[in-house]
């Protein structure tokens, strides 16, 4: 079994709206879990940190449930500019090395 | 520019011949790693440093690989005798204790 897990895609969604990629991981010690962005031939980008209350950064929000060990991004009215590879990141308690899945493609269409 | 810095962005190479590529991280960053990302693929880890201590060193990793980072500041990432199965993007990344990593460009490495 993979470490981290995500369904690869392509999400394909019209303009305006919601989608919503979870991630599950495997080591139920994991510390610190992050949402990167990558476009197409360019490097990953931090979209946002998840935190265990759940987090909301305008259109996006970023949920962790311990229990069940995924995480959730949810992108709300999404946009054109929306279309990219979302990859899940885990951090395993007593190590620093960031644990990536392979990445959700999003194509939002007009 | 003050974010990660990599060289070459681009290599191509004969099999068999030796590649080293180098990160420059931010400056005040302590922690420095280094991926393999092929396409389809999630960023693979590899290594990273602490310093100028490299704590943890993936298992995939052949002995053909070597990554130093001799003074605590850039990084190089070396591959011996390059195979058609190296050919990928090398990222490398820098962090601040437990904050967020920040990504370089890549050096793109084909192998012929």
């Amino acid at each position: 079994r993979k470490e981290v897990e995500q369904d690869p895609g392509p999400f394909n969604v019209p303009e305006g709206a919601t989608v919503a990629f979870n991630c599950t991981y495997s080591n139920s010690a994991s510390q610190s879990f992050f949402w990167y962005r990558q476009d197409c031939r360019k490097e990953p980008k931090l979209l946002m940190s998840v935190y265990s209350s759940g987090n909301e950064d305008g259109r996006f929000t970023a949920q962790l449930n311990r229990a069940s060990q995924y995480i959730s991004l949810l992108i709300r009215d999404s946009k054109l500019s929306d279309s990219a590879t979302y990859l899940c990141v885990v951090i395993p308690t007593g190590t620093y090395k960031y644990i990536f899945g392979t990445g959700t493609r999003l194509k939002v269409l007009a | 520019d003050t974010g990660v810095s990599q060289d070459p962005r681009h290599k191509i190479t004969k099999r068999g011949q030796n590649v080293t590529f180098r990160c420059d991280p931010i400056s005040e960053h302590n922690r420095l790693y280094w991926y393999r990302q092929t396409l389809g693929q999630g960023p693979e880890f590899l290594t990273y440093f602490q310093n100028e201590a490299q704590l943890e060193k993936s298992r995939l990793l052949s002995d053909r690989f070597s990554a130093e980072r001799p003074k605590g500041s850039f990084s190089t990432l070396e591959i011996q005798r390059t195979e058609q199965g190296d050919s990928a993007m090398y990222l490398c990344a820098s962090s601040l204790a437990s904050s967020e990593a920040f990504f370089g460009q890549g050096t793109r490495l084909t192998v012929v």
